[in-house]
């Protein structure tokens, strides 16, 4: 099946800094999304976005689906960012699966 | 309104014993999963459902039963758990072929003693 690889595994921001988490895929995608698993365990959507760029806030991610990777930005971190970042993808031969990362932990602190 | 609920959120249970979670989408989708979430935070799908038909079954234990009772409900049953079923599981949506926002739900930790 398509490999999904997210760098850095763990990262570690003082308040206020900025990053950029990065998703790789080994196949062409369907589907591509960002999703910020909180510390209380649920997985907020950040962005679909298989193609093109987004902002949200102080959130952008950007896909380049012809190089197979896609960025996560978060700038002016705040401590209510730190979690569990993933990417997860859905190849177009197989289009209801879903692959994930296995995640960025980030951690902001004060 | 939640998109995508799931009940219970806490379960701890005994090993052997048959539990049930339940979820409900609100968003018209037609298509529903099941994800498993293990200790070290890997998510993987186990099973997906598509307007109540069963299309997606990851070598998941036939101790694992879902049920779509209809397009917006997607029920998973386990029987005689065993301590290794302890985990997240969590329910998405989305519309069938992939190239449309999947939601997720809260999620439910299971606890097998």
């Amino acid at each position: 099946g398509i490999q999904v690889e997210q760098s850095p595994p763990d990262l570690i921001l003082q308040e206020g800094a900025n990053s950029t988490l990065r998703c790789n895929f080994s196949d062409s995608v369907n589907n591509l999304q960002w999703f910020h698993q909180n510390p209380w365990g649920q997985l907020i959507n950040l962005f679909y976005i298989p193609s093109g760029t987004k902002q949200n806030g102080r959130l952008s991610a950007t896909t380049v689906a012809t190089e197979r990777y896609s960025l996560l930005y978060i700038s002016s971190s705040q401590t209510t960012d730190s979690g569990v970042y993933f990417c997860a993808v859905i190849p177009y031969n197989n289009f209801n699966k879903f692959y994930f990362g296995s995640g960025t932990k980030l951690n902001v602190k004060p | 309104d939640t998109a995508v609920s799931q009940t219970p959120k806490y379960l701890v249970t005994q090993m052997g014993n048959d539990k049930s979670i339940k979820c409900e989408q609100n968003l018209g989708h037609d298509t529903m999963y099941w994800y498993k979430q293990d200790s070290k935070k890997f998510l993987k799908i186990m099973f997906s459902y598509n307007n109540k038909e069963l299309i997606i079954n990851e070598t998941v234990p036939n101790r694992f039963s879902p049920k779509s009772p209809d397009k917006a409900h997607l029920n998973l049953h386990i029987n005689s758990l065993e301590l290794g079923d302890s985990a997240v599981y969590f329910c998405a949506s989305s519309q069938l072929g992939g190239n449309t926002e999947a939601f997720f739900g809260q999620g439910t930790r299971l606890t097998v003693v």
